[in-house]
């Protein structure tokens, strides 16, 4: 079966603690990407990746790493999480073709409380 | 500066209504991708179609279909007798790189 899975599904935390939301996909797709969604802001980019070790800034990359060590895991580091880092978050992947239909798989999300 | 507006922030339509979604975008790309995506109360989020802009022809699957209209900057959304279940926040996104922009989405109520 097709999916992504991210965890964890919730977490609540305190500012600048380290933390790590996982996200992996069995499709061998070549991009994955990150979001986060809030009440009046909507949805927005965080990071993207385009294969193996090509990761690059989307929006609102401040605060935020990544890495692509293999193609199926993306996982999102918060070195010092602060409260405006709590949202909840997607990770999705798909193909990248030109000109293809090219289906996007979204994580269940991961809704994160930052105090 | 790419630019997604959905003005229309809650409809609400009875079961069987057909139901249109309107989307308009803004870019000064001449290729980029639109997108469809659906939120429904339990909060996951469904990709429901990906048009590049040079594909205008409308695209229907089951219920669903899509017009694409590049000379109006829309990509508006219908759906054939709504139900109950199709109730969900709908996003248009518009992207002309690897990052997208989205609207800010439209809540679908449909009552049975």
């Amino acid at each position: 079966e097709a999916q992504v899975t991210q965890n964890p599904r919730y977490l609540i935390t305190v500012t600048g603690k380290k933390l790590t939301v996982t996200c992996s996909q069995n499709m061998n797709h070549e991009y994955m990407s990150w979001y986060r969604q809030d009440p009046g802001l909507g949805l927005r980019q965080i990071y993207y990746s385009m294969n193996v070790e090509v990761t690059d800034k989307g929006d609102v990359p401040e605060g935020y790493k990544v890495s692509r060590k293999e193609k199926r895991n993306f996982p999102l580091i918060l070195e010092s999480p602060s409260p405006n880092q709590t949202s909840l978050y997607f990770c999705a992947s798909s193909l990248w073709t030109s000109g293809g239909t090219d289906t996007q798989y979204f994580g269940p999300g991961t809704r994160l409380t930052v105090l | 500066a790419q630019k997604v507006t959905q003005a229309q922030t809650e409809i609400s339509v009875v079961e069987k209504e057909d139901v249109t979604l309107d989307c308009v975008y803004e870019t000064r790309d001449t290729t980029y991708y639109l997108f469809w995506y659906k939120q429904p109360p339990s909060g996951e989020l469904v990709f429901l179609i990906r048009r590049n802009s040079f594909d205008e022809q409308n695209e229907i699957s089951g219920r669903y279909s899509w017009n694409f209209q590049k000379s109006t900057s829309s990509f508006n959304f219908t759906i054939t007798a709504s139900q109950v279940v199709d109730s969900a926040v709908y996003f248009c996104a518009l992207s002309d790189s690897y990052i997208p922009t989205f609207g800010r989405g439209t809540s679908l109520i449909v009552h049975p």
